[in-house]
């Protein structure tokens, strides 16, 4: 069965480093997510992707995050100057596109990277 | 997209069916409720979605009252592996792209 996956699967920095997160989305899919969990709290959307621009973002997603799929089968976060507070779980997601006409499009969410700014 | 509102949290004994309720009063025609789970702090993991109609696959069945203000999340025959929480997510059909906006959830104990 096709899945999202991510890499790494932990990842340790030093405040003020930059840190890439990878996905490789299920192959078929158009539609390309980040979310996050800071630890005990709730998942947040933090950005949706398509047709190679950003869809939609969150006040989360700030000038030190960017998004990018450089070639056909990877999508990348980067933060570009960690934050203490950017510590946390980093889940890709994917979904295919339903049509015009609407209906049930499903996001299929990866094993997340945890990510420790220290 | 609808506000849903869920129980923090269940308990079932192992091998007998977890109901998992929530509410979604202000829902409307053309919104679907997406139920997923999140074991640990792994990936949410979809289970099931519908939109008017009941329905049923491998991993759980979905109930949807009629006037579609509710629904309820059935695992037949719940095991230890489905201690999680679980998330029930109203999602309009056209808001391709658009974000899963996440609440706190159930937090499912299968207890032997």
């Amino acid at each position: 069965e096709p899945e999202v996956t991510q890499t790494p699967s932990h990842q340790v920095t030093q405040m003020g480093q930059e840190v890439i997160l990878r996905c490789v989305p299920i192959s078929n899919h158009l539609y390309f997510y980040w979310y996050r969990q800071i630890l005990g709290q709730k998942v947040e959307f933090l950005v949706s992707f398509y047709n190679n621009e950003i869809s939609e973002k969150s006040e989360i997603f700030d000038d030190q995050f960017s998004v990018e799929r450089p070639d056909g089968s990877n999508f990348t976060l980067k933060i570009r100057s960690t934050k203490l507070e950017d510590s946390a779980m980093y889940f890709c997601a994917s979904s295919d596109l339903v049509g015009l006409a609407g209906g049930a499009e499903t996001q299929y969410f990866g094993p997340g990277t945890r990510l420790l700014v220290l | 997209d609808a506000k849903t509102t869920q129980p923090p949290s269940m308990d079932c004994a192992e091998g007998r069916a977890a109901n998992l309720p929530c509410n979604h009063s202000t829902i409307s025609g053309n919104e679907y409720v997406y139920w997923y789970r999140q074991i640990h702090s792994q990936g949410p993991q979809y289970i099931i979605h519908g939109l008017k109609n009941n329905e049923t696959n491998e991993m759980a069945s979905l109930i949807i009252t009629e006037d579609r203000k509710s629904s309820t999340l059935i695992l037949p025959h719940a095991t230890l592996r489905d201690t999680a929480v679980y998330y029930c997510i109203v999602r309009g059909a056209y808001n391709q792209g658009g974000k899963l906006i996440f609440g706190q959830g159930t937090e499912l104990s299968v207890k032997p």
